[in-house]
């Protein structure tokens, strides 16, 4: 199986500020046939379900803010929100889709400094 | 608006079974694959099942692989998830969960989520 981490566990960053979370595979996800990285990132509010934010590593989902960004290659990803709000209050998770199982990180939770 | 709400949770005892429910609304529901996706309490995601629209793929990891089964009635725009032999480490909040990309499930990941259904296993 793939193992997902991520760092770090948990961070605090004033509003308006960038928050950065890192996730790294065991092996490489990115699938050479289609130049493509199979890494999706996902949101979970405080007693809400996870909300998917990217695809494809880099893909914002429609409707998500362009303050959040992905980016990384093969092992390495990195999920960006450029000026932190109120509302990104969440933990965030990372999942690769590259082989089965489909596994998912261990959640970066993010807070208001 | 897509919608997906589960049901059929609840408390069941160690060794029992549970049948879970997922009504889907408001999207084309036989065009795409399904997954159920569960997170332990205070714990992280765990992937436990998919099928493809049409519902002739489904796919297990170890964990799950022989007691637990995926199924769909694409008449009854509704996905189910049957578990049996339950033990404690099932207990979980079980999440549907729909495929954003197609019927297929060569590329598992999820544009929408239902709220969940708490599923306990205790004696």
């Amino acid at each position: 199986d793939i193992v997902m981490t991520q760092s770090p566990d948990s961070l605090a960053v004033s509003l308006g500020e960038r928050a950065t979370i890192n996730c790294k595979s065991s092996q490489s996800i990115l699938y050479t046939s289609d130049n493509n990285n199979y890494l999706a990132w996902y949101q979970q509010r405080p007693g809400q379900p996870p909300r998917l934010l990217i695809y494809w590593a880099s893909t914002r989902e429609s409707g998500v803010p362009d303050r959040f960004s992905g980016s990384g290659s093969g092992t390495d990803f990195t999920l960006t929100i450029s000026s932190l709000q109120a509302e990104d209050v969440a933990v965030y998770y990372c999942q690769q889709y590259y082989n089965p199982p489909l596994t998912f990180g261990p959640g970066t939770k993010v807070d208001i400094k | 608006e897509v919608q997906l709400l589960e049901s059929g949770g609840g408390l069941v005892q160690p060794g029992g079974s549970l049948r879970l429910s997922c009504a889907a609304s408001g999207f084309t529901f036989s065009s795409y694959a399904m997954t159920w996706v569960r997170q332990a309490p205070g714990k992280g995601l765990e992937w436990v099942s998919s099928i493809s629209g049409g519902g002739a793929g489904t796919y297990y990891p170890d964990s799950v692989n022989g007691r637990f089964t995926i199924s769909r009635d694409n008449s009854k725009n509704t996905l189910y998830l049957h578990m049996n032999s339950l033990r404690a480490d099932d207990t979980a909040v079980y999440y549907c969960a729909k495929y954003l990309t197609g019927e297929s499930v060569n590329h598992p990941f999820f544009d929408c989520w239902g709220q969940g259904t708490l599923v306990t296993v205790s004696s």
